[in-house]
């Protein structure tokens, strides 16, 4: 089965810097990677999501690159702010999104005022 | 978006009773529904995948007859933990799709923390 790897476990940054969470796939048929936002003892909620068919996307301040040839995908934010303080999964799937997903380890990553 | 609301969103009870936890689609036809749980820190571990009408497909390590879960129409699913003891104690939360919907239209209860004395 598919297996996910998620880099690092904890992120610090100061408020106004970037960040970049990394994640690896062992699994050459995943090709929907999406990536959730998770506050304590709260739902996740999906924030980008990419498919395999692009390289790239971007959604204001939050982007995504995906390099399948080393199967692995990256969360970039940028102009950091205190509210992005969360702990970020990403997730991988196959079939364009159709079969269950397959979560990361998580990342804390905490915004310094 | 669309709504998935789950319930309770807290339970204690006592090591050896039953607690029944649901997970509602408001809005929408929820064909499929996702069972976690998730350790403090940790990551969302799939515990079975429910298809309205169908027995629910386990993931491997998870046992059946503690972890009942019932799908029987398309706006609600429910997860039994059977038998409850301490080791079970977590946080389980529930997501749902449509029909011909894919997880990108993938939607999550808020999650029930699960304590047992």
């Amino acid at each position: 089965g598919e297996n996910v790897e998620q880099h690092p476990s904890t992120l610090s940054v100061q408020e106004g810097d970037s960040a970049v969470i990394k994640c690896t796939y062992s699994d050459s048929a995943s090709n929907y990677f999406p990536w959730y936002k998770q506050e304590l003892g709260k739902r996740p909620q999906l924030i980008i999501d990419i498919r395999s068919n692009v390289g790239e996307k971007k959604d204001q301040r939050i982007a995504v690159t995906l390099n399948k040839t080393a199967k692995h995908f990256s969360l970039h934010i940028t102009e950091t702010q205190p509210e992005d303080s969360a702990v970020y999964f990403c997730a991988a799937s196959s079939n364009f999104g159709n079969e269950k997903l397959t979560f990361g380890t998580g990342t804390r990553l905490t915004i310094i005022p | 978006g669309a709504v998935v609301s789950q319930h309770p969103s807290r339970v204690i009870c006592k090591s050896g009773t039953s607690v029944k936890i649901e997970c509602r689609s408001l809005d929408f036809q929820a064909t499929t529904m996702f069972w976690y749980r998730q350790f403090p820190k940790q990551s969302l571990m799939l515990m079975a995948t429910s298809n309205e009408g169908s027995k629910a497909t386990y993931e491997q390590g998870v046992e059946k007859d503690k972890f009942l879960i019932n799908h029987a129409s398309l706006t609600l699913s429910t997860l039994t933990v059977t038998s409850a003891h301490p080791e079970d104690s977590s946080f389980y939360i529930c997501s749902a799709r449509g029909l011909g919907a894919t997880n990108e239209k993938l939607f999550f209860g808020s999650g029930t923390q699960l304590s047992v004395l």
